[in-house]
């Protein structure tokens, strides 16, 4: 079984706020990894799929690097605001594995106006 | 387009008794998931098919059966159902197995 870290496990922020989150892999044997994001409710949405090292993705407010050689991806919020209060997953997918993602167990996020 | 649905959305079931939840998907994607989620636990994969025809399991397939019916259909079976299995189970699809996953609405199964 592979283990997928992710730290904090939960967060409140001011509105407004940076805020960072961590997710550590092993750094073998790697093919992408996954971020998602889910809503209270809802279903995880996908927010990006990282396959290289040193890869930085970017949408909107949210950013994500990812470091494949010490295992470890970050993901940025810039000014979080209210609706950016979801758990954001991470998942890895590890080469010769095919089809499988191991999910880490999230970091719910909080914005509090 | 309709995305992942999945049916039902709620079920509450009695220890022994068996049913199947459904999945559908009309992106025309080839791999298709089973997957639970339980508090503290993140996102388990129990079954996925990588195409039609295929199937695996995965990190919790105790319990469970699955069928894909098609390739927009993957269904999965509780044959006898027991509390352990009580749980939200998601499905989700992709195009191949390294492109990003969409996931149905869930479906919140209880045993009692």
């Amino acid at each position: 079984i592979l283990n997928v870290e992710q730290s904090p496990q939960s967060l409140h922020v001011q509105e407004g706020d940076s805020t960072n989150f961590t997710c550590s892999f092993p750094s073998s044997n790697f093919y992408a990894l996954h971020w998602y994001r889910w809503e209270t409710a809802k279903s995880p949405e996908a927010l990006f799929v990282m396959t290289l090292n040193g890869d930085e993705k970017k949408k909107g407010r949210i950013s994500a690097t990812l470091n494949t050689k010490e295992g470890y991806s970050y993901l940025y919020i810039k000014g979080s605001q209210p609706e950016d209060s979801a758990t954001y997953l991470c998942a890895f997918l590890r080469s010769g594995s095919a089809r499988q993602l191991t999910f880490g167990s999230g970091t719910q996020l909080t914005v509090l106006p | 387009n309709a995305g992942v649905t999945q049916t039902p959305k709620f079920q509450v079931l009695k220890t022994g008794q068996s049913m199947t939840l459904q999945c559908a998907q009309d992106m025309n994607h080839n791999s298709m998931y089973w997957y639970r989620q339980d508090p503290g636990m993140g996102l388990r994969l129990i079954y996925y098919s990588a195409s039609e025809g295929t199937t695996d399991k995965g990190e919790v397939p105790n319990g469970y059966n699955v069928s894909r019916l098609n390739k927009r259909e993957f269904s999965l079976r509780l044959e006898s159902a027991a509390p352990s299995q009580t749980s939200v189970y998601f499905c989700a699809s992709t195009l191949t197995g390294y492109h990003e996953q969409y996931f149905g609405p869930g479906t919140r199964l209880t045993v009692t």
